[in-house]
């Protein structure tokens, strides 16, 4: 099946510090790709569509100065928290759409673990 | 937006069947069914979709509903690896590809 690679698989910061992480598309061309987060024992959050090309949608309520997405090709988009807070620790995950159609699944990255101190 | 229901947990024994349930009472006649799982600290992997016929794959099988209103995940024989959080999704819109997670079902499959 497609894979779907992120890195770095966790970090550690300091706080005020900016963290970028990558999602990348390993065997086929991702138009198209999710960023999700996920606190400890909770359920995953979407927080952005990463178009490539284009300008990152946002869920509501999430602060895209606060979390810049680019997507400059077709198998890499990149998650930036900014001046990052205790507050942004939390589980990232990227995803990306395998192949069109009707039938297409998101394959998902093994997602990054942001601790920020 | 159709929403899902599942039960918060469930245990299994090792080598029995695993039926994990899901209502989904408000789906649209376009939207697909997915199902996902996610181990501790792992991103979700996919298992299987439908829009109105049960399927089956190496993974597990789907058993929708004639009124597509709720379906089921089955687990033919469940090993302790296939312990889980189990989500069942329904796809936001026809032509988009957001999958929006509920709270899913929390799988402990026992020795």
């Amino acid at each position: 099946g497609a894979v779907v690679s992120q890195h770095p698989s966790r970090v550690i910061c300091k706080s005020g510090t900016s963290v970028k992480i990558e999602c990348r598309s390993l065997d086929f061309q991702a138009t198209t790709m999710f960023w999700y987060r996920q606190f400890p024992k909770k359920s995953l959050m979407l927080m952005a569509t990463s178009n490539e090309g284009s300008k990152a949608t946002y869920e509501q309520g999430v602060e895209k100065d606060k979390f810049l997405i680019n997507h400059a090709s077709l198998t890499l988009s990149t998650l930036t928290v900014t001046s990052a807070h205790p507050e942004d620790s939390s589980f990232y995950i990227c995803s990306a759409r395998g192949r069109r159609g009707d039938n297409e699944k998101l394959f998902f990255g093994s997602g990054t673990q942001l601790s920020v101190l | 937006d159709a929403k899902t229901t599942q039960p918060t947990s469930m245990d299994c024994a090792e080598g029995r069947a695993a039926n994990l349930p899901c209502n989904h009472s408000t789906i649209s006649g376009n939207e697909y069914v997915y199902w996902y799982r996610q181990i501790h600290s792992q991103g979700p992997q996919y298992i299987i979709h439908g829009l109105k016929n049960n399927e089956t794959n190496e993974m597990a099988s789907l058993i929708i509903t004639e009124d597509r209103k709720s379906s089921t995940l089955i687990l033919p024989h469940a090993t302790l690896r296939d312990t889980a959080v189990y989500y069942c999704i329904v796809r936001v819109g026809w032509n988009t590809d957001k999958l929006i997670f509920g709270t899913g079902t929390r799988l402990q499959v026992f020795p």
